[in-house]
């Protein structure tokens, strides 16, 4: 298993501004994924991090509005830029070595005001 | 795109009861998982199955891949206070030309002391 930690847990923001969440894994993982959770809802997919290429997106996600980075096998950051309060959400970072073991973090959750 | 749908949507059970719920799709999936999420957690994966028909067990915990591929079922015996939260199916759709999953909507579950 890997234990996956999330910065920021929680953040109030104003719209227009971009909020950069970062996710430290203790090993070294594959696979990184970020997800949205809308509060009492399920997990949408956003993107898969990549080591050492751009991420891939999901249908109705992109690379302008959630820049994602993947320096190495542990760390990933995802911005969520130019926030709205429709990007209000609970962001969730998981990793594994494959699809199918992802862990996750604890999640951001994000209010734009 | 692929969905999948989850039932009951909620259950309210008295301690001690066993649990049933389950997950289908109208499409075949190539693995299931289950995951469970406490408040203001993230999911964690209780089983992962990989084969038409495999029952997996996890404690007071099991879970089988249905046989036509389309569907998974989960089961809590004796049910207890910790058990309270949101149960997340998964599953990669047998069409998904790379490593991701995707989330049911979820079944909640409250125990009654």
């Amino acid at each position: 298993s890997a234990v996956i930690s999330q910065k920021p847990s929680r953040d109030i923001c104003q719209r227009g501004t971009s909020l950069t969440i970062q996710c430290q894994v203790d090993s070294q993982v594959t696979m990184m994924f970020w997800y949205r959770q809308q509060p009492g809802q399920s997990l949408t997919l956003i993107a898969t991090a990549n080591q050492g290429s751009e991420a891939t997106y999901e249908s109705g996600f992109v690379i302008d509005k959630f820049p994602i980075s993947r320096p190495n096998l542990t760390f990933s950051t995802l911005t969520v830029s130019n926030m709205s309060p429709e990007d209000s959400s609970i962001y969730l970072c998981s990793a594994g070595g494959a699809y199918y073991e992802q862990y996750f973090g604890p999640g951001t959750r994000l209010t734009v005001t | 795109g692929q969905q999948l749908n989850q039932s009951p949507q909620s259950m309210f059970i008295q301690e001690g009861e066993d649990v049933s719920m389950n997950c289908t799709s109208s499409s075949i999936f190539n693995t299931w998982l289950w995951y469970k999420q406490d408040p203001g957690e993230g999911p964690v994966l209780l089983i992962a199955l990989y084969k038409a028909g495999e029952l997996t067990s996890n404690g007071r915990l099991t879970a089988q891949f249905g046989i036509t591929r389309k569907d998974s079922f989960l089961n809590i015996s004796a049910s207890i206070p910790s058990d309270v939260g949101i149960y997340f199916c998964a599953g990669q759709p047998k069409k998904t030309s790379y490593d991701k999953v995707i989330f049911g909507p979820g079944t909640s579950l409250s125990v009654i002391p």
